[in-house]
């Protein structure tokens, strides 16, 4: 299996620009997290999806943010415009549909914002 | 709120046994995971209690108390390649949603 993939790895852009982060769930895999992690918040969690409807968006910052979920193999998380403090890495993590099955993270995506 | 409590730094030497503690504090509880993250790469599962007692997978155990809100992780025959950001999850009551806490660095001594 590929795992969870993400695009881009890295990400660096200007204040105010528009940024799509892209994640491809493992095939099978019924619910979709999308992660930040900063040193001083450390692992949060923004939004989740569970057969592509978004389930708790509580986590996401702002109205800047928001997260597609168009098929069960694909999800965007976007941010417009972005601002300096967005700087972090973003991971996307997927998970069979059973509440007590692992959730498999991608490698991130490093987003800065200069 | 929620919250989860573990130390921000252990070190430890190398074949040595070492002990991460996680209290937590949430609203809802299904289960407690760990996951460890090396630099530069993404947290990866170890071992999940969704039940009191001990789980053991190869060298890392992990033990979960529900009554006092407790749980740690074990590293035993600790090796350099163990070092590491060592983070306690509590999945909420649906089973999905995760709240991690701030992560405990091990360090590996020879």
């Amino acid at each position: 299996d590929a795992g969870v993939i993400q695009s881009p790895r890295h990400e660096v852009t200007e204040m105010g620009q528009e940024v799509t982060l892209r994640c491809k769930p493992i095939s099978g895999h019924n619910s979709l997290f999308w992660y930040r992690q900063t040193m001083m918040r450390g692992l949060e969690l923004l939004i989740y999806f569970n057969n592509n409807v978004p389930i708790d968006d509580s986590g996401m910052p702002e109205d800047r943010f928001s997260a597609k979920m168009p098929n069960a193999s694909f999800s965007t998380l976007k941010i417009q415009p972005s601002e300096p403090r967005d700087s972090a890495v973003y991971f996307c993590a997927s998970q069979r549909g059973d509440p007590t099955d692992t959730q498999y993270f991608g490698p991130g995506t490093r987003l800065t914002v200069l | 709120g929620q919250s989860l409590e573990q130390p921000s730094e252990v070190t430890a030497v190398e074949g040595a046994i070492v002990q991460i503690n996680c209290t937590y504090q949430t609203s809802g509880f299904y289960g407690l995971s760990w996951y460890q993250q090396h630099d530069g790469g993404a947290p990866t599962f170890l071992s999940y209690n969704a039940l009191d007692g001990l789980e053991e997978t190869g060298r890392f155990s992990s033990f979960l108390s529900r009554s006092d809100s407790y749980g740690y992780l074990l590293l035993q025959e600790l090796q350099m390649k163990d070092s590491a950001s060592y983070f306690c999850a509590v999945r909420d009551t649906g089973g999905f949603k995760t709240i991690f806490g701030a992560g405990t660095r091990l360090f590996v001594k020879a």
